[in-house]
Parts: C-alpha cells; sequence; structure tokens
C-alpha cells in the first residue's frame, strides 16, 4: 500500500519569497500524485496533479510541483509568495492502475509573513 | 454550480445522540468519502464507497456508518455520539478511485 510524507509539518516565510513544500510517497507501482490547498475555513481544493508524461507540473495561483521516481518525491514550489497563499497544503498518491484511494499526507501549514 | 453539497455546516450535538451529516454530490462520480479532519492529523478517511451499492472501510470507521442507495448521496451517520467525534468532516467524490478528488465545503460538528 502506498503512503505518503510531509516532511514540514509548518512553513514560515515572507512575502514574495520562494518557497518549497516536501512531499515523499512510498509505493511499490505506479502512482498519481496531487497537491491540495486548503484556506482557513474552506474545504480542500486542487492545486496540481501528476499523472502521466512531463515530470515538471503547473497548476494554479503560480504553483509547479515536480516529480522525481528515484527519490520518490513530489515537492511543490513557488517563485514568490503572496499572503494569500497562507493555507494548508495536502499532498496526496494513489496507484494509476487498480482501485485504490488517495491517500494524503498530514499537510503543511504555509504562513506568509509580511 | 456543479459539486459537492454537505449539511449542516456545523452542528453541536449532545453525547449519545444519533446524528446524519448530509453529501450529495451532481457530478455523477462513482466514488465518494468521508474524511475527518483533526489538528495535527490531517485527513483521515472514515468510510468510502466505490459505486453505488458498495460501501468500504477507511482509517477510522468505529462510531460511524455510511450507506450509498444511489450515485448522489453518502450520508454518514453517527449511532451515539461521543466526545472524541468532535471534528470536521469533509465529503469527497470523484470519478474513480484512484483519481482526483472533490470536497466539500465540511461540516463542523461539536459533541459536548
Amino acid at each position: 500500500a502506498q503512503s505518503v510524507t510531509q516532511l514540514d509539518s509548518q512553513v514560515p516565510v515572507f512575502e514574495e519569497a520562494p518557497v518549497e513544500l516536501r512531499c515523499n510517497y512510498s509505493s511499490s507501482v505506479s502512482v498519481y500524485l496531487f497537491w491540495y490547498v486548503q484556506y482557513p475555513n474552506q474545504g480542500l481544493q486542487l492545486l496540481l496533479k501528476y499523472l502521466s508524461g512531463s515530470t515538471l507540473v503547473k497548476g494554479i495561483n503560480g504553483f509547479e510541483a515536480e516529480f522525481n521516481k528515484s527519490q520518490t518525491s513530489f515537492h511543490l514550489r513557488k517563485p514568490s509568495v503572496h499572503i494569500s497563499d497562507t493555507a494548508e497544503y495536502f499532498c496526496a498518491v494513489s496507484e494509476a492502475k487498480g482501485a485504490q484511494k488517495l491517500v494524503f499526507g498530514q499537510g503543511t501549514r504555509l504562513t506568509i509573513n509580511p | 454550480i456543479a459539486g459537492i453539497t454537505q449539511a449542516p455546516t456545523s452542528q453541536i450535538l449532545a453525547a449519545g445522540r444519533r446524528m446524519t451529516l448530509r453529501c450529495t454530490q451532481d457530478m455523477r462520480h462513482n466514488a465518494m468519502y468521508w474524511y475527518r479532519q483533526d489538528l495535527g492529523l490531517g485527513l483521515r478517511l472514515i468510510h468510502y464507497s466505490n459505486t453505488a451499492g458498495t460501501t468500504g472501510k477507511g482509517e477510522v470507521p468505529d462510531g460511524y456508518s455510511v450507506s450509498r442507495a444511489n450515485t448522489d448521496d453518502f450520508p454518514l451517520t453517527l449511532a451515539s455520539a461521543v466526545p472524541s467525534q468532535t471534528s470536521v468532516y469533509f465529503c469527497a467524490s470523484s470519478l474513480k478511485m484512484n483519481t482526483e478528488a472533490f470536497f466539500g465545503q465540511g461540516t463542523r460538528l461539536t459533541v459536548v
């Protein structure tokens, strides 16, 4: 069965600084990978996903992530953050074949300081 | 607007009472899920359904039950609420089990 580890529970950064949120997964088969964002008092929204093809995936709000199969990672990056990016970010994985459900990481709280 | 609707948005419930959280989707998705979100624990899967008529247990199913009589609805029932079930509950759906999930806005439940 697959699993996901988000290495940082909290990440504080200054506005306009770059940020990287780390995600590592474990699976013995091919995977699909996802990043979700949760703004305060809201549900989760999909930021981006990797299904196949190019390993660099671009999402909404200027975020991107790179799938690295050898390192089993799917880190999320943004070159310049805004106050409005303050939220909780979740990485998720599922098996590319079969009927396995999404497995979520425990989340990373991104706080942007002015 | 297509999506997932959860009701109620919040509820305070006396311990020992029965409660059903409602979830409806209009995207004709096959799979539906119930998660609970607790501080420091992320999202934990309670129950899921691959397709109408089938359900399965997630990580934390004890004290909860679900049914999937049709494609659109996936209610979650707490038969006899306990304070440890105080949480924010999210319903989600996806076209298939391994594809991206779409989430409702959540139900904040407090059991006192």
